[in-house]
């Protein structure tokens, strides 16, 4: 069975500093990868994904994403927080044809001022 | 291009009432998802169509949830009767499952309080 795990509940961080959110995967062959945002009152959205290929992806907002097929981790990474970076961010793996993802717990990101 | 339409957005309820949800998704996607979002938790597949057909449906409570999707576009999700776990936000999703997307556009959720 598919499997996510996000180790920080909440993470604070300071306006203009680096971040970067852990996410660990149990999947049983190459998965399918998802990073996902959501505000207050919203649903998800889709930050960035990886399916094949170069390992390092880009996605939306500024936000990157490194999969490390070895340590089964997919984490996000920003260079720099915008206050409006602000929200809860969710992990999701699924398999074969993508058909079904499986989400994480989510972490919380607070930026301060 | 519409996203998915979710109705209604708010719901108070009594246990032992019925409730239902509805939702529109993309135009042109095949497979709609419901996904249950207990608070401080994330998403958790409740069922999967594709097309008319509920494909995964093996985490949902049958003794009290039912879904359609009739003409494999809209789709209803009941609970009769609700009970006080089932507060939650149901968030209803669509994809084009098929074309290597994997890619889920989610609508903006149904908030049920059940009292």
């Amino acid at each position: 069975a598919q499997s996510v795990t996000q180790p920080d509940i909440h993470i604070t961080v300071s306006e203009g500093a680096s971040l970067e959110l852990r996410c660990n995967y149990s999947y049983g062959a190459t998965p399918y990868l998802f990073w996902y945002v959501q505000s207050p009152g919203q649903g998800l959205q889709l930050l960035l994904k990886y399916f094949s290929g170069d390992t390092l992806v880009q996605g939306i907002k500024g936000f990157e994403a490194e999969f490390k097929r070895s340590q089964s981790s997919f984490n996000l990474r920003k260079p720099s927080v915008h206050w409006s970076d602000a929200a809860e961010y969710f992990c999701a793996v699924a398999g074969t044809n993508a058909g079904k993802s499986t989400f994480g717990d989510g972490t919380t990101l607070t930026v301060k001022p | 291009e519409a996203g998915v339409v979710q109705s209604p957005r708010y719901k108070i309820i009594e246990k032992k009432q019925p409730v239902a949800f509805w939702c529109n998704p993309i135009s042109g996607h095949n497979t709609l998802y419901w996904y249950r979002q207990n608070l401080g938790q994330g998403p958790e597949l409740l069922i999967r169509y594709e097309n008319e057909e509920a494909v995964d449906d093996s985490q949902l409570p049958k003794d009290r949830f039912s879904a359609e999707r009739l003409k494999g576009v809209d789709s209803t999700l009941k609970i009769q009767p609700a009970e006080l776990g089932d507060s939650a936000v149901y968030l209803c999703a669509s994809s084009l499952v098929g074309m290597n997307t994997g890619e889920l556009f989610f609508g903006e959720g149904s908030r049920l309080t059940v009292l």
